[in-house]
C-alpha cells in the first residue's frame, strides 16, 4: 500500500527567497506523483505531476519537483517565493493502474514573509 | 478559472433540512468525486462515480446521497445532517474512468454549515 508523509506541517519564507516544501512516498510499485496547492476557500489545483518520464519535474507559477527513487522523495521548490504563494500545500501518491486509492499527505502551510 | 462547477458556494442549513450539492464538468472527464474537507485537513474521500456509475463508496453515512444524472452533472443529496457535519465539499473530475490517478481536476467547493 502506499502512503505519503510531508515533513513539515508549517514553512515560512521570506519574499524573494527560496522555497522548499519536502515530500516522501511510500509504495510498492511505481507511483505517481502530485502536488496541489490550496488557496483559502478555494478549490485544489494541480501544480505539477510526476508520472514515470522525467524525474524533474516543472509546473506552473515557477513551482519544480524532482522525483527521486532512492530517496522515495518528492520534494516541491522555487527558487524565488512570491506573496501570492501563500497557501497550503498537498503532496499525493497513487498507483496507476491499481486498486489502490488516491492519497493526500496532510499538508504543509506556506508562509511568505514581507 | 476552474472548469469545474460547484454550486452553491455557501449553504447553511437545519438539520431537519433536505438539501443538494451540484457539481458540473464539460471537459468530458469520465470518473467524478466527492470530497469532504475539514479546516486545516486533507481533503477526504467520499463517493466517485465512474461512468455514471457508483463505483466507490467510502462508508459515507446514507445521510449523504450522492447521484450521477449523467456523465457531466453530479449532485449530492444531504438530509438529516448533523453540525459535525460542516466542511468544506469538493467536487473533483478525473479523464479516465476511475482507476487511481492523482490527476484530479477540482472545483472550488461549497461550504456548507449545519446548525
Amino acid at each position: 500500500a502506499q502512503s505519503v508523509t510531508q515533513l513539515d506541517s508549517h514553512v515560512s519564507v521570506s519574499e524573494g527567497t527560496p522555497v522548499l516544501l519536502r515530500c516522501n512516498y511510500s509504495s510498492s510499485y511505481s507511483p505517481s506523483l502530485f502536488w496541489y496547492v490550496q488557496h483559502p476557500n478555494k478549490g485544489l489545483q494541480l501544480l505539477l505531476k510526476y508520472t514515470s518520464a522525467a524525474t524533474l519535474v516543472k509546473g506552473i507559477n515557477g513551482f519544480e519537483a524532482e522525483f527521486k527513487k532512492s530517496e522515495t522523495s518528492f520534494h516541491l521548490t522555487k527558487p524565488s517565493a512570491h506573496m501570492s504563494d501563500a497557501a497550503e500545500y498537498f503532496c499525493v501518491v497513487s498507483d496507476p493502474g491499481r486498486d489502490d486509492k488516491i492519497i493526500f499527505g496532510k499538508g504543509t502551510r506556506l508562509h511568505i514573509l514581507p | 478559472d476552474t472548469e469545474v462547477t460547484q454550486t452553491p458556494k455557501h449553504l447553511v442549513m437545519g438539520m431537519t433540512n433536505k438539501k443538494s450539492l451540484k457539481c458540473e464538468q464539460h471537459m468530458g472527464h469520465r470518473a467524478m468525486y466527492w470530497y469532504k474537507q475539514k479546516a486545516k485537513k486533507p481533503p477526504e474521500l467520499m463517493f466517485v462515480y465512474s461512468y455514471e456509475k457508483l463505483s466507490i463508496n467510502e462508508s459515507v453515512p446514507s445521510r449523504f446521497s450522492p447521484e450521477c444524472p449523467n456523465s457531466s452533472l453530479l449532485n449530492l443529496h444531504l438530509h438529516a445532517l448533523q453540525p459535525e457535519d460542516s466542511a468544506l465539499y469538493l467536487c473533483a473530475s478525473s479523464q479516465e474512468g476511475f482507476a487511481n490517478t492523482g490527476e484530479l481536476f477540482f472545483g472550488e467547493g461549497s461550504r456548507l454549515t449545519v446548525l
